[in-house]
């Protein structure tokens, strides 16, 4: 069973540029989550789309984030525009359903520098 | 909202020995708690969950412990490995309708010296 793909897996832009990641998850997995990953702490959910639907952006910033699943498989997360402290890792997770506490599992992540 | 906090931050032992990660969390309706394993540059991989039903779940040299009634859960790992070297999370999830929402804990480091 191949694992969920994430690109790209590194960025390194100037604050105020936009940038976009792209996931794919595990096959047949209805429910897709965005982290976020600082250095040296844990993840974060930024979101979490159950199809095609959002579940949960509550800890979104969407005066700069915004995030899209448009046919409830692939997805984009996308910042606009970028601050310093946007820098980390963001993973994409997936899990058969969004409740009875399906196990999530992860991608590698993309790394995002902001110079 | 829902607090995790994981003990120690850091953790070295010799190959052989054993190790333990504690967590403790906040919120009484959490009833999901996985533990993730991540190395450098990939992302965390699912280790052993346990469910608010059950008070212990074994995996070859790996244990989970849950208390609910203090709310802290806790990791075992006997006979450990250089390759078990990494950063350890756990996390907490209500499930739910409400979504499947982990929240984790800050990692524990865990260096395993030959």
């Amino acid at each position: 069973e191949a694992g969920v793909a994430q690109s790209p897996r590194y960025k390194i832009i100037e604050k105020r540029q936009s940038v976009a990641f792209w996931c794919n998850p595990i096959s047949g997995h209805a429910t897709l989550y965005w982290y976020q990953q600082i250095l040296g702490q844990g993840p974060k959910l930024l979101i979490q789309f159950q199809n095609n639907g959002v579940v949960d952006d509550s800890q979104l910033p969407k005066d700069r984030f915004s995030a899209e699943r448009l046919k409830g498989v692939d997805s984009t997360l996308k910042i606009q525009p970028a601050k310093l402290e946007d820098s980390a890792v963001y993973l994409c997770a997936s899990s058969l359903r969004g409740y009875s506490n399906q196990p999530q599992h992860f991608g590698d992540g993309t790394r995002l520098s902001i110079l | 909202g829902e607090n995790v906090e994981q003990h120690p931050s850091t953790l070295s032992v010799q190959e052989g020995d054993s190790a333990v990660i504690k967590c403790t969390y906040s919120d009484s309706a959490s009833n999901y708690f996985p533990w993730y394993k991540q190395e450098l540059g990939k992302g965390p991989q699912l280790i052993i969950d346990i469910r608010s039903n059950v008070g212990e779940k074994k995996d070859q040299r790996i244990a989970v412990t849950l208390n609910k009634t203090a709310k802290h859960f806790s990791l075992h790992i006997t006979e450990t490995q250089p390759e078990d070297s990494a950063v350890y999370f756990c996390a907490a999830s209500k499930g739910g309708n409400a979504g499947n929402m982990l929240t984790f804990g800050g990692g524990t480091r865990l260096m395993v010296k030959p």
